[in-house]
């Protein structure tokens, strides 16, 4: 099943910060973040596994709530260059017939303006 | 991280015929994936392609429609066949590589497929 992302969109003007969630039904392995901006592919942006741990990419944080099977990204101070799309890409089990299988989200599209 | 390059980055066909993808990554993988992405949609994982066996589909994938070849551990194909407007998406392929001391997946830059 598909993860669920909220919110579908969001606004930001430069320097203000945003949170995007990540929900699944699903015991999930890992949760993987991606940035896709309009005609390109989606770049990477970090993977965590279950154990809830947090992880931290310059400005751009996640977490992982193993109990609650969700995952959010963090986006502090947001810059011009924050702007796309994000993807979570969910993997339900470690190794076997789940490996490197990702299921992904519909997508929060973030803007920033100047 | 996986450098992955694929081929054609798109293409405008007509209806009823066949496209074939290339995907090529820089370094050995046992699989590979592929992935479609329709317009202001998600991604959709087709299949995965594993090397020295018969790809696996996902539901709603059959082989006759995408049948898929990997002849060695760096390449594979995805051929998109008796196509319709319906086919016109992005097609990705993605491969396993390491961030840190953690394996995530990379994609490939994507063939944008227009059917006539």
């Amino acid at each position: 099943q598909q993860p669920v992302q909220s919110p579908q969109a969001v606004i930001l003007r430069e320097g203000e910060d945003a949170v995007i969630n990540c929900s699944s039904s699903k015991a999930l392995y890992s949760v993987h973040w991606y940035r896709q901006k309009h005609g390109e592919a989606p770049v990477f942006l970090m993977i965590l596994l279950k154990g809830g741990e947090q992880k931290g990419h310059e400005k751009i944080s996640a977490s992982f709530n193993e109990k609650k099977q969700q995952s959010s990204l963090y986006l502090t101070a947001s810059q011009l260059s924050y702007s796309g799309t994000y993807f979570c890409g969910t993997e339900s089990g470690a190794g076997g017939t789940s490996y490197g299988k990702l299921t992904f989200g519909q997508g929060t599209i973030l803007t920033v303006h100047p | 991280s996986a450098v992955i390059s694929q081929k054609p980055s798109r293409d405008i066909c007509q209806r009823g015929t066949s496209l074939t993808i290339q995907c090529q990554v820089d370094s050995q993988v046992t699989m590979m994936f592929w992935y479609r992405q329709q317009p202001g949609q998600s991604l959709t994982l087709i299949a995965t392609a594993n090397q020295g066996s018969e790809a696996t589909y996902e539901s709603g994938f059959v082989i006759d429609k995408f049948p898929i070849s990997r002849p060695n551990l760096t390449f594979s194909t995805l051929t998109v066949s008796n196509m319709s407007p319906e086919d016109s998406s992005i097609y990705l392929c993605s491969a396993p590589g390491t961030s840190g001391n953690q394996e995530t997946q990379y994609f490939g830059p994507g063939t944008r497929l227009l059917v006539l």
